[in-house]
């Protein structure tokens, strides 16, 4: 299994501005994934982190509204550019398995950041 | 594209009757399914994960069962409590690890 955090819990922010959401696992490993999920609905992927290659991103979602950074095998950070009331969500990361995972593993998720934009 | 159907969006139950919870989706070339809860205000937690070879996957009193063929799962929570409360999600897994979330059941067990 992998524990994960994510810094911050939550956060309210100003239209325009940006937040960097950071993810922290217990354990190395390869897949990492950034999910959002909107106000009453289920789960979206915005983009595949994997360490060593470029952050892989989901049709509608771009680079430069959420740049993402894996420095590690340990560590991502998730950044919401320019704001706007429409990011108002949870942001998630997940993980698979451990260093050499296969995706048939159970796929982790930290606990979330809640972000509302006014 | 694969899409996930959650089948009822919403279920109450008194303490311990048995819930069914109906998961389907389009593309039968998964890797495998999990299934998760979500409690309010938390992140996910992993109940189960079939892989797609499987057919049956039991955790206690969870078991999920999977029809790739017809693209249907469905996850048994026995003998409910009321500390199963939660909105349950089904993902689909492709061969990168990419999940496809369900909107999810949210199921209420009255004590």
């Amino acid at each position: 299994s992998a524990v994960i955090s994510q810094k911050p819990s939550r956060d309210i922010c100003q239209r325009g501005t940006s937040l960097t959401i950071q993810c922290q696992v217990d354990s190395q490993v390869t897949m990492m994934f950034w999910y959002r999920q909107q106000p009453g609905q289920s789960l979206t992927l915005i983009a595949t982190a994997n360490q060593g290659s470029e952050a892989t991103y989901e049709s509608g979602f771009v680079i430069d509204k959420f740049p993402i950074s894996r420095p590690n095998l340990t560590f991502s950070t998730l950044t919401v550019s320019n704001m706007s009331p429409e990011d108002s969500s949870i942001y998630l990361c997940s993980v698979v398995g451990g260093r050499d995972p296969f995706p048939g593993e159970t796929q982790y998720f930290g606990p979330g950041t809640r972000l509302l934009v006014l | 594209k694969q899409e996930v159907t959650q089948i009822p969006a919403a279920l109450s139950v008194p303490e311990g009757e048995n819930l069914v919870l109906n998961c389907s989706f389009t593309d039968s070339a998964i890797y495998n399914l999990q299934w998760f809860r979500q409690d309010p205000g938390k992140g996910l937690t992993s109940l189960l994960l079939i892989q797609s070879s499987q057919r049956e996957q039991t955790s206690g009193r969870l078991n999920a069962s999977l029809d790739k063929s017809s693209g249907r799962s469905t996850l048994y929570i026995a003998a409910s409590q009321p500390g199963d409360s939660a909105t349950y999600l089904c993902a689909v897994a492709d061969s990168w690890g990419k999940l496809q979330f369900g909107a999810g059941t949210q199921v209420v067990v009255t004590p």
